[in-house]
């Protein structure tokens, strides 16, 4: 069956450390998402990417980067520069829209990665 | 920029009951708008994806109603179960593709 697959589920991060979060789809989905989401708020985009080799800043994004260098690929990096990175991160995924004939898709999420600053 | 709001924020219901959750948006240029569920620790399950050109989506109990007009979409449960209790999120895209959430409504369906 086709999907999203995030891991680890559980990980934890030192002080200063920096850790990658990966995210691996196997629905031949054009675009990629990484959202953060705490108790309370909403989901909050971090950097989204719609073609190999491309990715554009998401609204909190500092803190963080990513690569896309294969289409089923996007794995998300926490560095030491993001002062508070407890939550709790999902990846997605998704068909763009090619033209004004074609109806446009949903998306797709993982089940997501547990991040937690020891 | 786009806001999407739910109300109410929690809902607590015998079971069996018909139930409503409600979703809100101030940009009323929405391309859809698509329905999802969370339970604890878990990820999002989209359960409705409606186009901007459809009023209403069906699956099993779930229905889902969009007026773009008014910006407001509904969630209806029909015959709610314990096992829908979860949170239900509303989101609409923007026009880079990208998904605004709403804050979501926890539901709690009571044995």
């Amino acid at each position: 069956d086709g999907g999203i697959t995030q891991s680890p589920k559980y990980l934890f991060r030192k002080e200063g450390q920096n850790v990658t979060l990966s995210c691996e789809q196997n629905l031949n989905h054009d675009a990629m998402y990484w959202y953060r989401q705490d108790p309370g708020q909403g989901l909050r985009l971090i950097y989204y990417s719609q073609i190999v080799n491309d990715f554009q800043k998401g609204d909190i994004a500092e803190g963080y980067s990513v690569s896309r260098e294969k289409k089923e690929s996007f794995p998300l990096t926490v560095t030491s520069a993001q002062k508070n990175p407890t939550a709790f991160y999902l990846c997605a995924s998704s068909m763009l829209r090619l033209d004004r004939r074609t109806a446009y898709y949903g998306y797709t999420f993982g089940s997501g990665t547990r991040l937690t600053v020891v | 920029k786009q806001e999407v709001t739910q109300i109410p924020a929690a809902l607590s219901v015998p079971e069996g009951e018909n139930l409503v959750l409600n979703c809100s948006f101030t940009d009323s240029a929405i391309y859809n708008l698509q329905w999802f569920r969370q339970d604890p620790g878990k990820g999002l399950t989209s359960l409705l994806l409606i186009q901007s050109s459809q009023r209403e989506q069906t699956s099993g109990r779930l229905n889902a109603s969009l007026d773009k007009s008014s910006g407001r979409s509904t969630l209806y449960i029909a015959a709610s179960q314990p096992g829908d209790s979860a949170t239900y999120l509303c989101a609409v895209p923007t026009g880079a593709n990208n998904l605004f959430f709403g804050t979501g409504t926890r539901l709690t369906v009571i044995p």
